[in-house]
C-alpha cells in the first residue's frame, strides 16, 4: 500500500541509549520531515529534507540527526536519549512541502 | 518566528450541527495545510489552502492571506469527524513548518 511507513511504533529506551527510527515511503515525493508531538500540543518540527542529500534543521533539532542517502528513506536518530525525548514521532512526506502531506502512524518513545 | 492562533480550543457539537474552526498566523506564508488527528491518532491532509477557498465534501476551508487567517467549516458533524484539527503554516518546502495548537472537537450521538 502506498504511504509513509514508520517503524518501531513503540519503544522504550533506558537514559543515554541510542536508536533510529525508521521511516520509509513509496510514494516519490522528494520532501520528508520528522515531527514529535508531546501530549496536548500541535507539533513541531524536528528536521528535514528537500531531496536525497539534503537536510536542514527546524525548530527542535538538539539531540536527533538525520541522512538522506535516498528518495524513500528518512532514518531519525537519537544520539544519546533523554527523559525530555519522550515523545510521540511522526514522519510525513509530500511533493515539495505542500501538496500531498501524507504522515506515518507514529512511534511512541518513551525514555526511563 | 511566525506564531499560530487556533480557536476556540474546545467544541463539542451535537451530530449534525455545522461548526466553524479559525487559524490566525502572524506573518506572511506560502504554505498552508488543515490536518485532522482521529482519536487513534492518525495524521490526515485536510487542505492544502495557501489562499482562495477549497471545498471537499462537507468540509470546505477558507484562507484570507492578507489579513492572516484561515476558516475551516464542517457542515452536518458526524461522530467520525471527531479529533484534534490542526493548521500549520509556513514557506514553500515546509521551511519552518509550523503547527498550531489544535481545536479538539468532540461530536457527539
Amino acid at each position: 500500500n502506498a504511504g509513509v511507513t514508520q517503524t518501531p511504533k513503540f519503544q522504550v529506551l533506558k537514559t543515554g541509549q541510542s536508536m533510529t527510527l525508521q521511516c520509509a515511503q513509496d510514494m516519490n515525493h522528494e520532501y520528508m520531515s520528522w515531527y514529535r508531538q508531546d501530549p496536548g500540543m500541535g507539533l513541531r518540527l524536528i528536521h528535514y529534507s528537500v531531496g536525497a542529500g539534503i537536510t536542514d534543521q527546524g525548530e527542535v533539532p538538539n539531540g536527533y540527526n538525520v541522512s538522506r542517502s535516498t528518495t524513500e528513506d528518512f532514518p531519525l536518530r537519537l544520539l544519546s536519549a533523554a527523559p525530555s525525548q519522550t515523545s510521540v514521532y511522526f514522519c510525513a512526506s509530500s511533493y515539495g512541502g505542500t501538496v500531498g502531506y501524507t504522515f506515518g502512524s507514529g512511534t511512541r518513545l518513551t525514555v526511563v | 518566528g511566525i506564531q499560530v492562533e487556533q480557536s476556540p480550543p474546545d467544541l463539542i457539537l451535537q451530530e449534525g450541527a455545522n461548526s466553524t474552526l479559525r487559524c490566525n498566523f502572524s506573518d506572511s506564508v506560502n504554505n498552508l495545510q488543515w490536518f485532522h488527528q482521529n482519536p487513534w491518532g492518525q495524521l490526515i491532509n485536510l487542505f492544502y489552502i495557501p489562499s482562495g477557498t477549497k471545498q471537499n465534501g462537507r468540509l470546505s476551508a477558507t484562507t484570507v492571506a492578507t489579513e492572516r487567517y484561515s476558516l475551516l467549516y464542517i457542515s452536518s458533524s458526524q461522530t467520525t469527524d471527531s479529533g484534534v484539527y490542526f493548521c500549520a503554516v509556513g514557506d514553500n518546502y515546509g521551511q519552518n513548518f509550523v503547527f498550531g495548537p489544535g481545536t479538539r472537537l468532540s461530536v457527539l450521538p
